[in-house]
């Protein structure tokens, strides 16, 4: 069982919606993390919080946006989205700073996107 | 900048082959090294780590010894199993917050 939770699992919405994903842990991570997969593709940063502030975004549209209410909860916020963004988003979880002394990053199974 | 590369797959092999899949990578300093593992539908799992020179990441059978001199992190398995099929990512971190993955290797294992 992994220990980042991802709801949904699976969204269907359409160009003009707005829907919200959320990411749950509870190990203490101070440092969470918001990636894009596409089908055969590695996954693409899009954002890290560290202490719950935003420290990195990888010029992401506007219409993602992220959200951390507290050092347990991650949302990404959808809104306006385009058919290309439909794909497999994962939120990830470290204890440190991804790398730092070896801190590995512990993922979610992810929330399949599809845009009509 | 950072890069990871990885052979390409698809990999078949049978069942109880032994298993390589090839890692190199460029950075500069002295980076964390990672194999993740990606099951069909789920996320990806840390499979093992080495965080510096000849170091060797051991975890379910696979091992991955870090060669500073050959600037490689390869995978092994002496004799994989069916269950063993996924795709394997691997990454590096050198500490400033970000992963630099590979673009994966899809390993099959056919009884």
């Amino acid at each position: 069982d992994t220990e980042v939770t991802q709801t949904p699992k699976h969204l269907v919405m359409g160009m003009t919606n707005k829907k919200s994903l959320k990411c749950e842990q509870h190990m203490g991570h101070r440092a969470m993390y918001w990636y894009k997969q596409k089908a055969k593709k590695p996954p693409e940063l899009m954002f890290v919080y560290s202490y719950e502030k935003l420290s990195i975004n990888e010029s992401v549209p506007s219409r993602f946006s992220p959200e951390c209410p507290n050092s347990s909860l991650l949302n990404l916020h959808l809104h306006a989205l385009q058919p290309e963004d439909s794909a497999l988003y994962l939120c990830a979880s470290s204890q440190g700073l991804a790398g730092g002394l070896g801190q590995p990053q512990h993922f979610g199974d992810g929330t399949r996107l599809s845009i009509l | 900048g950072d890069s990871v590369t990885q052979m390409e797959g698809p990999v078949t092999l049978s069942e109880e082959a032994f298993l390589t899949i090839n890692c190199t990578y460029t950075a500069t300093g002295y980076p964390s090294l990672f194999w993740y593992v990606q099951y069909p539908g789920e996320g990806l799992q840390l499979l093992l780590k080495a965080t510096k020179a000849d170091d060797k990441g051991s975890n379910k059978g696979f091992e991955a010894t870090y060669r500073k001199e050959t600037t490689s992190f390869h995978l092994e398995k002496g004799s994989v199993q069916v269950s063993d099929s996924a795709v394997y990512f691997c990454a590096l971190s050198g500490g400033y917050q970000k992963v630099t993955f590979g673009t994966g290797t899809k390993l099959q294992v056919i009884p």
